[in-house]
């Protein structure tokens, strides 16, 4: 069965350097969530989307913004990376917002240097 | 707001003893309940869910948990285990919207 694509698996960054993270959902799965696991940490909840339009927001820096495009992939754009901002970013994806099941990603591993 | 406890950081365990997994969640409307699991250098897989009905949820790979609504837990057992359940395990919430919280996860040590 298809699963959720991310791309690129790992990428590495410098400091205040900008970073593109794709994620592609289930098809037909029309809910994407971004999660940032850093070091030893629980995933955090980011950004998510629903049929194209941001539905809930949570830790999300201001550095960082999100979109979900027609075709129901979704992008994580991370501008002035900072030390900090390495992590393990997961994207999940559900069909419809109610109590479905958070299908999970691989995950990128962006470091920061 | 919805929180989740996993009260051990890590249990360390021998192959085919039994194991238990502790999750407390706090949250002031009604919640559904999950616990993943998380190989190394993988992403998280659903183990099993509480979305309503029965209190004991079974889940893949012979895991299951028991819903607790009085003493908000959700404690995730196997009765034997082996090797490949060596990962980290983590317990999660969801309430209000769709966002998912986690608690800090319990590493599993499986010893042969």
């Amino acid at each position: 069965a298809a699963g959720v694509i991310q791309s690129p698996r790992h990428l590495i960054k410098e400091k205040r350097e900008t970073a593109t993270l794709k994620c592609y959902p289930i098809p037909r799965h029309d809910t994407v969530y971004w999660y940032q696991q850093g070091p030893g940490q629980d995933p955090q909840f980011l950004i998510s989307f629903y049929e194209k339009m941001q539905s809930d927001k949570g830790s999300i820096p201001d550095r960082f913004s999100a979109q979900q495009f027609s075709d129901y992939h979704s992008e994580l754009n991370m501008s002035s990376l900072e030390l900090g901002d390495s992590a393990l970013y997961f994207c999940a994806s559900s069909l419809g917002r109610a109590l479905d099941e958070q299908f999970f990603g691989p995950g990128t591993r962006l470091t920061v240097l | 707001a919805q929180s989740v406890t996993q009260l051990d950081s890590q249990v360390p365990v021998f192959e085919e003893a039994p194991v238990e997994l502790r999750c407390n969640y706090s949250s002031s409307v009604s919640v559904y309940l999950f616990w993943y699991v998380q190989y190394p250098n993988q992403g998280l897989q659903l183990l099993l869910k509480y979305l309503s009905g029965s209190t004991l949820v079974k889940g893949i790979n012979g895991f299951e948990a028991e819903f607790n609504k009085s003493q908000t837990s959700f404690h995730l057992r196997k009765p034997s285990v082996h090797i490949s359940d060596t990962a980290e395990y983590f317990c999660a919430v969801r309430a209000a919207g769709n966002k998912l919280t986690f608690g800090g996860g319990t590493r599993v040590l499986v010893k042969p």
